[in-house]
């Protein structure tokens, strides 16, 4: 079964600086999908950035980029010039993309990130 | 806006009782999954619709059940309602099952059990 870990259960960055929160997980398939969700007080779940795993160009959404090295199984996010709206729970989740029912969302424990002004 | 709809938002029922969780997926979208999030236990994955058929079970309870209707919305039934049933309920819609089609989120059904 694949798993989904987000070691860093709290992380903070002051306004304007850059922070990169870690995900790893692990899998026996060679196609999926990672996702970084946002959570925010509201408690909305608000999909961040995508990465295919076929892809081997980084994705980037403006000011949020990820570090997908698909050998180590590791799916990082990096903030840049970080706001106060970005304060928030990150999900890292992954996705199959195998049909036959496997292609729910597997989701990490969650970071919460604090930003300061 | 995500497109998902759920009602109600918002949800206060007493220990033994029973709740129905609406959900109304985006526009076009066949596929719809239901998520719990507790406090001390993440997001877990409850069950999956497709076309209105069960596609893939989670960790659901036997005292819960779902179903998509024929109009693609779907409806979560907790019942016997225990105390650690309290928590947010996500329902979440995507087009297909196949693939890697982005999945989103409704803004959740808080429920407490008091």
């Amino acid at each position: 079964a694949q798993t989904v870990t987000q070691s860093q259960p709290e992380m903070s960055v002051q306004e304007a600086e850059t922070v990169t929160l870690s995900c790893t997980y692990d899998t026996s398939e060679s196609d999926y999908y990672l996702f970084w969700y946002k959570q925010p007080p509201s408690r909305q779940m608000i999909l961040v950035i995508r990465q295919e795993a076929y892809k081997q160009q980084n994705a980037t959404e403006n000011r949020f980029s990820v570090n997908f090295q698909k050998a180590a199984k590791s799916f990082s996010l990096k903030i840049s010039d970080s706001q106060l709206g970005d304060a928030a729970m990150y999900f890292c989740a992954y996705r199959s993309a195998f049909s036959g029912g496997y292609n729910k969302l597997i989701f990490g424990a969650g970071t919460r990130l604090a930003v300061h002004p | 806006d995500s497109g998902v709809t759920q009602t109600p938002k918002h949800l206060i029922t007493a220990t033994g009782q029973r709740v129905t969780l609406r959900c109304s997926p985006r526009s076009g979208d066949l596929s719809v999954y239901w998520y719990q999030q507790s406090l001390d236990q993440g997001l877990q994955f409850l069950i999956q619709y497709y076309n209105g058929e069960e596609r893939a079970k989670g960790n659901i309870l036997e005292r819960f059940s779902a179903q998509q209707f024929p109009d693609l919305h779907s409806e979560l039934n907790l019942s016997s309602l225990e105390l650690g049933d309290s928590a947010l309920y996500f329902c979440a819609s995507a087009t297909g099952s196949t693939y890697g089609n982005t999945i989103y989120f409704g803004e959740g059904s808080w429920l407490t059990v008091v």
